[in-house]
């Protein structure tokens, strides 16, 4: 059974930074693309960023493009986004999701919990 | 960027009724990179259909999908009671992967 366990969410300031991480387990990670969706309170949910499966091809919303850094080690069946430079808008549940197959151009087909991030002084 | 737009914000209705969910796109979107998710408070949001009609794993029957082009259905032919919920449609086939606004399907 897929199961995937978000963490790291907390309170920081505006500017600070935040690594949120997803434990996977169920299926073997390093054949699936995983990625990040966010929901800001009262809003939908967000695209963030996704990675594929070996890692080495990641793409991000222009909205966290050179602040925010999705990473995944493979030996550890984890996923990782490093948060920088942190905004006010950027205060949302955070979910990791498992994409189908190997590349993201494909659909989510289980997704964490989600984890809170507040970003306020 | 494709937008998707759905209708309506919000459906009331009774249980045992059916729903009809609209999610229409800015421009034609490949049926293949078409999903539908359900969101409940505090729960994971759960894949409901991909590819425009396809159910997901352990997905009753009660629900479809269908489409073309820019207009694309959810369709809920029973509501149960779990089934109260924000639905979203997401195309997956270009970058950004974007999502619609929700649905929220409330007890009447």
């Amino acid at each position: 059974e897929v199961h995937l366990v978000d963490s790291g969410g907390g309170l920081v300031q505006p500017g600070g930074s935040l690594r949120l991480s997803c434990a996977a387990s169920g299926f073997t990670f390093s054949n699936y693309a995983m990625g990040w969706v966010r929901q800001a309170p009262g809003k939908g949910l967000e695209w963030v960023s996704g990675i594929n499966g070996g890692g080495g091809s990641t793409f991000s919303a222009n909205s966290v493009k050179g602040r925010f850094t999705i990473f995944r080690d493979n030996s550890k069946n984890t996923l990782s986004l490093q948060m920088n430079s942190l905004r006010a808008e950027d205060a949302a549940i955070y979910y990791c999701a498992k994409y189908s197959n190997s590349d993201y151009y494909t659909y989510f087909d289980y997704w964490g919990q989600g984890t809170l991030v507040t970003v306020s002084s | 960027e494709i937008v998707l737009t759905q209708s309506p914000g919000t459906l009331s209705l009774s249980p045992g009724e059916g729903a009809t969910l609209s999610c229409r796109a800015s421009q034609s979107v490949s049926s293949s990179y078409l999903g539908w998710y359900r969101l409940k408070p505090g729960q994971a949001p759960r894949l409901l259909i991909y590819g425009a009609s396809s159910r997901a794993t352990g997905i009753p029957d009660r629900f479809s999908g269908s489409g073309s082009g820019t207009d694309f259905t959810l369709t809920i032919s029973r509501l149960e009671p779990e089934d109260f919920a924000v639905y979203y449609c997401q195309h997956y086939g270009s970058s950004p992967f974007t999502f619609g606004g929700g649905t929220k399907v409330e007890i009447k």
